[in-house]
């Protein structure tokens, strides 16, 4: 099975803009979850979708925003970009198939440079 | 709450050395523990992970990791480690609570590894 894609690897934008981040799970998936990461607050979860409905949101400013399709693909978007926005997103599908926990498996992440 | 500490922020070692990197988790109930590996500018790659049973857990790579509740620790350990090994390693606790896939992360041990 391929692996979870992520698109697009990097991304240059300025403070004020959006951006729109996709995330492809593993074939047969059903839950994404998204994380940003930083040198300096390390890994810190944003939000997870399972069946296209937020089931799980981390500690983020509503400028932060996700969604899933009925194909499980998931995408993100960032509103107003802050310059404390650079970071790689990282986005990791499990199977839950029944709604339950499963192990996670992460893709290459989104490298977002904001300045 | 939960949480995961990693207390190593970087550790080096000679290749064919044996390697020990230290994880400690706070957790309620019987937690599920993963370990992680990054290389740099990839996505994370799960190594191993403990949902109960036997504590002493086997992971791709040669790696192993024992749990031991009564010291809430998590440690990764390999017996002879490899130049290809060097990259950040993430312990991880899936949070506790409901149908979540949301995971903690340790702040992270870099691995470098000398010839």
């Amino acid at each position: 099975k391929a692996g979870v894609t992520q698109t697009p690897r990097y991304l240059i934008k300025t403070r004020g803009q959006q951006v729109t981040l996709s995330c492809s799970p593993i074939s047969g998936h059903r839950s994404v979850s998204w994380y940003q990461q930083t040198p300096g607050q390390g890994l810190q979860f944003l939000f997870e979708y399972f069946s296209e409905t937020q089931r799980n949101k981390g500690n983020f400013p509503g400028r932060f925003s996700g969604r899933q399709f009925s194909n499980s693909r998931s995408e993100m978007n960032v509103s107003t970009l802050e310059l404390g926005d650079s970071a790689l997103y990282l986005c990791a599908s499990s199977a839950s198939n029944r709604g339950l926990w499963e192990t996670q498996y992460f893709g290459p992440g989104t490298r977002l440079l904001v300045l | 709450a939960q949480s995961v500490t990693q207390p190593d922020i970087h550790i080096t070692v000679s290749e064919g050395a044996s390697l020990e990197l230290r994880c400690n988790y706070s957790y309620g109930a019987t937690p599920y523990l993963f370990w992680y590996v990054q290389s740099p500018g990839q996505g994370l790659q799960l190594l191993l992970k403990y949902f109960s049973g036997d504590t002493l857990v086997q992971g791709i790579k040669g790696f192993e990791a024992e749990f031991k509740r009564s010291q809430s620790s998590f440690n990764l350990r390999k017996p002879s480690v490899h130049w290809s090994d060097a990259a950040e390693y993430f312990c991880a606790v899936r949070a506790y609570g409901g149908a979540t896939n949301k995971l903690i992360f340790g702040t992270g041990t870099l691995l470098a590894v000398q010839p």
